[in-house]
Formats: C-alpha cells, sequence, structure tokens
C-alpha cells in the first residue's frame, strides 16, 4: 500500500513564511504533486517534483528528496488568501505500466491570521 | 473549453436509491478517475479508467460501478446508495501516462 504523511493543521501570520511537511512510502514512485484545496472548492495543481532538489514558482516552492521519501512545500510572503488546505500526492507507476495513479495525503489545513 | 464538468453539484437520495454521478471532459485525456473526500481522510481513488472501455478499481470501490464508452464520459453509479456513501466526489482527468489531474468541481452528495 502507499503511506503519505503530512500534518493536519498549520497557523501562521500574514507575511511570515511557513513550511508543509509531506513524508512517504509509496512502490513504483515516479513524482510528487501539491495542490491547493479552498474549502468547498476542487484541488488545483501548485507544484510538482519528479527528480531531487528545489522547484520555485513565485511566492512557493517544492522541494524533494526521493531517498528520504520527503517532501515540503514552501509559502513565502503568506497572504489572507492561502488560507486553504494544502494536499500532497505521490503518483506511482504500476510495474510495466505506464499508467501513473495518484495517491493523496490527507491534507494539511493553513490558516494565516493577519 | 470547460474543463472537466461534474453534474449535479448538489444530491441528496434516500438509502437504497441509485444515481449517477456524470463527469466530462474537453481536454482529450485518457486518463480519468473519481475520487470521494470525507473530513480528515483526504481524496481516495474509488475507480479509474485509462480509455475507452478500460476500467479498473481504486481503494474503495465497492458500492459503485463505472463505464467509459467514450474518451469525454466517465460516469460513477451508486447502485443502491447508503449513508456510509455521504461524501464529496470529485471527476479528475489525466493526460497519457497519468501525470497532472485536473479535478471537477465536485459533487456533494448526501445520502439519508
Amino acid at each position: 500500500g502507499q503511506n503519505i504523511d503530512q500534518p493536519t493543521e498549520m497557523t501562521a501570520t500574514e507575511g511570515a513564511i511557513v513550511q508543509i511537511n509531506c513524508t512517504y512510502q509509496t512502490s513504483g514512485f515516479n513524482g510528487l504533486f501539491w495542490y491547493q484545496q479552498h474549502a468547498g472548492e476542487a484541488p488545483t495543481f501548485l507544484s510538482y517534483n519528479v527528480l531531487d532538489g528545489l522547484e520555485e514558482k513565485g511566492r512557493f516552492s517544492s522541494f524533494l528528496s526521493r531517498s528520504k521519501g520527503y517532501s515540503y512545500l514552501l509559502l513565502k510572503e503568506l497572504q489572507m488568501k492561502d488560507s486553504a488546505s494544502y494536499l500532497c500526492a505521490v503518483r506511482v507507476l504500476d510495474r510495466g505500466s505506464t499508467l501513473g495513479r495518484l495517491y493523496f495525503g490527507r491534507g494539511t489545513q493553513l490558516t494565516v491570521w493577519p | 473549453n470547460a474543463g472537466v464538468t461534474q453534474t449535479p453539484k448538489f444530491q441528496v437520495l434516500k438509502t437504497g436509491q441509485s444515481m449517477t454521478l456524470q463527469c466530462a471532459q474537453d481536454m482529450n485525456h485518457e486518463y480519468m478517475s473519481w475520487y470521494r473526500q470525507d473530513p480528515g481522510m483526504g481524496l481516495r481513488l474509488i475507480h479509474y479508467s485509462v480509455g475507452a472501455g478500460i476500467t479498473d478499481q481504486g481503494e474503495v470501490p465497492n458500492g459503485y460501478n463505472v463505464s467509459r464508452s467514450t474518451t469525454e464520459d466517465f460516469p460513477l453509479r451508486l447502485l443502491s446508495a447508503a449513508p456510509s456513501q455521504t461524501s464529496v466526489y470529485f471527476c479528475a482527468t489525466q493526460p497519457r501516462g497519468g501525470g497532472l489531474a485536473f479535478f471537477g468541481q465536485g459533487t456533494r452528495l448526501t445520502v439519508v
């Protein structure tokens, strides 16, 4: 089976930096996604890592270490609109297949205070 | 370009009733899937399809059926609704190889 762990809740203040961690234990690992989900809405794509290292997209960065089964999402210059759930998802390739299924963590609810 | 369209957005069913949740996409993606999202449980895969005529089970398939007769449509059928199926359901599409997933807006289902 797939095991993906992330903290349930985090809080931070406007303008601060927050790091949301995700650890995973999977077979057939083929990439890690971060999604943002506001209450009552669908998840939307934030970032993707398939190789080790840091990917930066504006205020958001994501890091991956495949040997440690570890990723984090870094949010800088926090804004009130960043209050949302952040989902870590691992892409898994079935043996002998090009099919890649996504397995999601339970999400981290981030609250940004003024 | 609508992307992924789910209908209905809200539905209330009585225990034992059947219904179909619709999902349509216009992105020509091969891979389509259904997830349910429950509080504290994250997104769990119900069924998925890698192309027309091909479907398979995910993590929590019991009580649900799917079919894929066209690339565009992937309906999810609840055969006999149970209160345990109260959830928010998301349809998602992915391009060939199962990369980035695009989600529909969700269907909030309540079974009483």
